[in-house]
């Protein structure tokens, strides 16, 4: 069965660097997800993309944040100077057609601890 | 409140038992899901109730959706040692994005 992919599973970076999760979303799918979940809590929504376009953020979701679909494949989340309070596990989503009854596909997830 | 929130926080039962676990919500909605997370894992989709539909079932799970009363109900019967993880539920809201609680911690006994 096709699956979301995540790279890395887990990275450590110093407060204040840039940092790019990665996302290989299932191939058909059309509408992207980025939610986090700081240790302990629920998961949050982040942001939605579609059609190359952000399709709804978060309060979360500041100007710190980017995401970017560079290629066919590739769906990345940029924090681009982070704060302590970024540390926490990061999911992609994808799902086929949004608004519709289709169920979200998670990938595993990247563990960002920020030092 | 807040939208999906789970009770009990917390669940342990001895394997065999069912478990039961309820989720409430404050707006419409177009669907409700049921994820399970393994510590440190990502979310497994575990079944999707529409909002016109009052019952589903996939082999061991059984979802109840009331929306008179805004509320669902996940039950997981036989459970085993292997079902031990978190299970949250999550509104679609028609937005696409879904909206999660704050999750049940089962822990099974063998």
């Amino acid at each position: 069965e096709p699956e979301v992919t995540q790279t890395p599973s887990h990275q450590v970076t110093q407060m204040g660097q840039e940092v790019i999760l990665r996302c290989v979303p299932i191939s058909n799918h059309l509408y992207f997800y980025w939610y986090r979940q700081i240790l302990g809590q629920k998961v949050e929504f982040l942001v939605s993309f579609y059609n190359n376009e952000i399709s709804e953020k978060s309060e979360i979701f500041d100007d710190q944040f980017s995401v970017e679909r560079p290629d066919g494949s590739n769906f990345t989340l940029k924090i681009r100077s982070t704060k302590l309070e970024d540390s926490a596990m990061y999911f992609c989503a994808s799902v086929g057609v949004a608004h519709s009854n289709q169920p979200q596909h998670f990938g595993d997830g990247t563990r960002l601890s920020i030092l | 409140s807040q939208q999906g929130e789970e009770d009990p926080q917390a669940l342990s039962i001895q394997e065999g038992e069912n478990a039961t676990m309820n989720c409430s919500y404050k707006t419409s909605i177009n669907n409700l899901q049921w994820y399970r997370q393994n510590s440190g894992r990502g979310l497994v989709h575990l079944i999707l109730i529409r909002s016109n539909e009052r019952e589903k079932h996939s082999g061991r799970l059984r979802v109840t959706l009331d929306t008179s009363k805004k509320s669902s109900s996940l039950l997981i019967t036989a459970s085993r040692a292997a079902d031990t993880a978190s299970y949250f539920c999550a509104t679609d809201l028609w937005g696409g994005k879904l909206i999660f609680g704050q999750g049940t911690e089962l822990s099974v006994k063998p």
